[in-house]
């Protein structure tokens, strides 16, 4: 079945500890981005990558990193979490077709608390 | 950043009835999606429009990208139970097609 798949999907950490989400897809697609969903605010894009070692910042990217050493993996890396990135996480991933912009199919999210 | 004003922000509506939402922006877009997220889910993909004036459907939903490249609509005609979610329109501009900007969302919740 083509998926995106996020691990975990829950996660309760505390402040400055160290953690990654991890986000697998087995489309191909060489298109994949990470956003952030806080309510009122809708989705927010906080890095993207466009193939193997291409990576670009979204609209949010302060307080992450990504890396893309792989075209199935994009992990979202929080080296020191603060409260203010207790949000719900969303991975994507799209085809770069001739079409723009990509349509982009989501993972199932990842709910973070950091307290 | 873009801005993309979705509204309304909820609606309650009964079942069978029609559904209007739109979204506009701040400045010209060039490809306007249309996504639906379920409780504890992620956004799924319903409508995408490329161009200008089109109107694409796809079973009881049928959207349309504005004239003036700056809105777009969506339509649901005779609303069912399952319809009930968040509807987000997200659209991208020249020069940054990597890049999708998403409204704030529509709660609609459907009423037997």
């Amino acid at each position: 079945e083509a998926q995106v798949t996020q691990n975990p999907r829950y996660l309760i950490t505390v402040t400055g500890k160290k953690l990654t989400v991890t986000c697998s897809q087995n489309m191909n697609h060489e298109y994949m981005s990470w956003y952030r969903q806080d309510p009122g605010l809708g989705l927010r894009q906080i890095y993207y990558s466009m193939n193997v070692e291409v990576t670009d910042k979204g609209d949010v990217p302060e307080g992450y990193k990504v890396s893309r050493k792989e075209k199935r993996n994009f992990p979202l890396i929080l080296e020191s979490p603060s409260p203010n990135q207790t949000s719900l996480y969303f991975c994507a991933s799209s085809l770069k077709s001739g079409r723009f912009p990509y349509e982009q199919y989501f993972g199932p999210g990842t709910r973070l608390t950091v307290t | 950043g873009q801005q993309l004003n979705q509204s309304p922000q909820s609606m309650f509506i009964q079942e069978g009835e029609d559904v209007s939402m739109n979204c506009t922006s701040s400045s010209i877009f060039n490809t306007w999606l249309w996504y639906k997220q379920d409780p504890g889910e992620g956004p799924v993909l319903l409508i995408a429009l490329y161009k200008a004036g089109e109107l694409t459907s796809n079973g009881r939903l049928t959207a349309q990208f504005g004239i003036t490249r700056k809105d777009s609509f969506l339509n649901i005609s005779a609303s069912i139970p399952s319809d009930v979610g968040i509807y987000f329109c997200a659209g991208s501009s020249a020069g940054t097609a990597s890049k999708l900007t998403f409204g704030t969302g529509t709660r609609l919740q459907v009423t037997l």
